[in-house]
């Protein structure tokens, strides 16, 4: 089946910009993450959906990041006022949810975005 | 505050021996532990995982052990193939959180023919 897809695959944009970046989470999944990987590091968590809402946005870095999923399936990444250091690639993941249970996350192949 | 660390950042091992790749936590409350597999311009993709109750998890040529009282978990594939050259990511969560996952800065195997 379809796996999670995310796009663009890569966006260069300019410092002060707006830009969003879109995900497609395996179908039925429930559970949604965005994570940031910067270049020579892992993966850094930045927000967590359960269905349509926000269950955990502790890892936004700051007011300029924003994410939606108002229907509970695609996500979308807002950053407003781009700045260089928000260069990264931004991962996304998706996973069935259970009771107590851990259940695998499933990862998109990221958008490379590249602020000049 | 690294939470999980990998402290090498590179391997290098000949076919057919045994890949070594190790990991170090801080937190003492994580409750499972995770490999992940990342190939350039792919996802990370999920390799073998361990509960803190166990010690010791096997899946086929890979085994993945944990040292709680050392905060020290290590991945061992045998034998090492050349489609094992990849980045891995040794990862962590909190159980009953959101299930983030904590990941360290990773380690890339090179496995030479």
């Amino acid at each position: 089946g379809a796996g999670v897809s995310q796009t663009p695959s890569n966006k260069v944009t300019e410092k002060g910009k707006y830009v969003e970046l879109r995900c497609d989470p395996i179908s039925g999944h429930t559970a949604l993450y965005w994570y940031r990987q910067s270049l020579g590091q892992g993966p850094e968590f930045l927000i967590y959906f359960q269905g349509t809402g926000a269950a955990d946005d502790s890892g936004l870095p700051n007011d300029r990041f924003f994410a939606v999923r108002p229907e509970g399936s695609v996500s979308t990444l807002k950053i407003q006022r781009t700045e260089r250091g928000d260069s990264a690639v931004y991962l996304c993941a998706s996973s069935s949810t259970g009771s107590g249970t851990y259940n695998e996350q499933f990862f998109g192949p990221g958008t490379r975005l590249t602020v000049l | 505050d690294q939470q999980v660390k990998q402290n090498s950042p590179s391997l290098s091992v000949q076919e057919g021996r045994i890949s070594i790749l190790n990991c170090d936590y801080t937190n003492s409350m994580f409750d499972y532990f995770l490999w992940y597999k990342k190939y350039p311009a792919e996802g990370p993709t999920f390799l073998i995982s361990i509960s803190s109750i166990k010690d010791k998890n096997e899946d086929g040529r890979f085994t993945v052990f944990l040292n709680k009282s050392a905060k020290h978990l290590s991945l061992h594939i045998v034998p090492s193939q050349p489609g094992d050259s990849a980045v891995y990511f040794c990862a962590a969560l909190l159980w009953g959180s959101s299930y983030k996952l904590i990941f360290g800065s990773g380690t890339r195997l090179l496995v030479r023919p």
